[in-house]
């Protein structure tokens, strides 16, 4: 059983440039969710999913595109990098439900820096 | 803006020493949770409350839920150095919302 799995752990890009953070839950969760980290900020929530084929925007999605194509995957887009896009992003899945979520599973972290 | 806020940003205490962290969110919530996260490392699931609960134990750790003055606390007793690490609250945005928005987290050192 993996888990979640965040690919790459590392990448550096430059600006404008595009990618894709990809990752993968084997655990059947409905919900899944990205998250950025910054010094002094926390985590803040980018983009998330309740299922399948939805997709809603967090707190701060300008930037980022997500598609949810299957309940495994929910890869995140940047569309055209820029330095402030510079941070530790951290994909999380758990089940959700009229009673709340479950304990959320986190991938390791994928560290970008855009030059 | 961020759901939780966790109070103190940084907390620095000796080994045996009991560690209390406050978190206060600002909307009605189905369930709380405390996470840990060592530097560097993604978060691990400590415990979760829910609304109903208004105490929760999990060996070291004893976790609190007051839903009137929206605030939760996390004491860790008899503190390890092991356990320096950012500790996360994480609340549901509530009102129909299916968010899972976290705190700034707690930045708690346990000197040996």
């Amino acid at each position: 059983n993996a888990g979640v799995t965040q690919t790459p752990k590392f990448q550096v890009l430059k600006t404008g440039q595009s990618m894709t953070l990809q990752c993968a839950q084997d655990m059947n969760h409905e919900y899944m969710s990205w998250y950025r980290q910054d010094p002094g900020m926390g985590l803040r929530l980018i983009h998330y999913s309740v299922g399948a084929g939805i997709t809603d925007q967090g707190e701060v999605p300008n930037g980022y595109n997500v598609s949810r194509s299957t309940t495994e995957d929910f890869p995140l887009r940047l569309l055209s990098a820029a330095p402030s896009q510079t941070s530790v992003y951290f994909c999380a899945s758990s089940y959700s439900s009229d009673r709340g979520h479950t304990e959320a599973f986190f991938g390791q972290g994928t560290r970008l820096t855009v030059v | 803006s961020q759901q939780g806020e966790e109070d103190p940003q940084a907390l620095s205490i000796q080994e045996g020493e009991n560690a209390t962290m406050n978190c206060s969110y600002k909307t009605s919530i189905n369930n709380l949770q405390w996470y840990r996260q060592n530097s560097g490392r993604g978060l691990v699931h400590l415990i979760l409350i829910r609304s109903n609960e208004r105490e929760k134990h999990s060996g070291r750790l004893r976790v609190t839920l007051d839903t009137s003055k929206k605030s939760s606390s996390l004491l860790i007793t008899a503190s390890r150095a092991a356990d320096t690490a950012s500790y996360f609250c994480a609340t549901d945005a509530g009102g129909g919302s299916e968010k899972l928005v976290f705190g700034k987290g707690t930045k708690l050192t346990v000197n040996p």
